[in-house]
């Protein structure tokens, strides 16, 4: 079972400023790697697709890169609406199996 | 655009088995451009997968729970069910219904199962 371990565990940042989370893997998972938006109250919101793909109608200041087992999710400039946990989520090719990392709070500063 | 609401009890008692509806709106379940499925949060912690369906009925699941699970649809009503057996409290979460596509594509708003008795 693939492992994804998040960090850090909590990144306390202004607005305006650049955050940076990592998710590494504890194998290769090519380049299928996801990540994902969660607001206090509301279901997660796919942000990355396939390590650096945008979903439909995600602002531009979030990026994604990495392949292999190290990923990087860049928000270049925070938006006081951008504060919430970070996922990262990978699925084995097969038989599919779905995990997720611990996540990481981007906290206001 | 698809919509996926829960429907189930919010409340199950130590040993008995959950059990949960997922209906999709704004597109057939038949489709084979998802995998339909189920995800938990319990409160304050992070999100687990608990298994997926495919529009053929292949499925696939948690190792961690796959003792305990069974996921089905019924096309004919456009839903697919989540059944977890033998709940104790570790089991009290938040559940989402989830297509997967790219990523979880699409999301319900999660339903509130509490283990108690």
């Amino acid at each position: 079972e693939i492992v994804l371990t998040q960090s850090p565990a909590t990144l306390s940042l202004s607005p305006g400023e650049r955050a940076t989370l990592s998710c590494r893997a504890s194998q290769s998972v090519s380049s299928y790697l996801a990540w994902y938006q969660q607001k206090p109250g509301q279901a997660p919101r796919l942000l990355i697709y396939d390590a650096s793909n945008r979903a439909t109608g995600i602002p531009a200041r979030f990026s994604g890169s990495g392949s292999g087992t190290d990923f990087t999710l860049t928000i270049s400039s925070l938006e006081p609406e951008d504060f919430a946990v970070y996922y990262c989520q990978q699925r084995s090719n097969w038989p599919p199996v779905w995990t997720f990392g611990q996540g990481t709070k981007v906290e206001i500063k | 655009q698809l919509q996926l609401q829960e429907s189930g009890p919010g409340l199950v008692k130590p040993s008995e088995t959950l059990s949960l509806t997922c209906t999709v709106s704004g597109g057939s379940i038949s489709s084979s451009s998802y995998y339909w499925g189920w995800i938990r949060q319990p409160p304050g912690k992070g999100l687990e997968w608990i298994g997926s369906i495919y529009y053929s009925g292949s499925t696939y699941y948690n190792p961690s729970l796959k003792s305990r699970v069974t996921i089905s649809v019924d096309t004919s009503k456009n839903q697919f069910s989540l059944k977890l057996s033998s709940v104790t409290a570790a089991d009290t979460a938040v559940y989402y219904c989830e297509a997967a596509g790219i990523g979880f594509d699409y999301w319900g708003q999660g339903t509130l199962v509490t283990v108690s008795s």
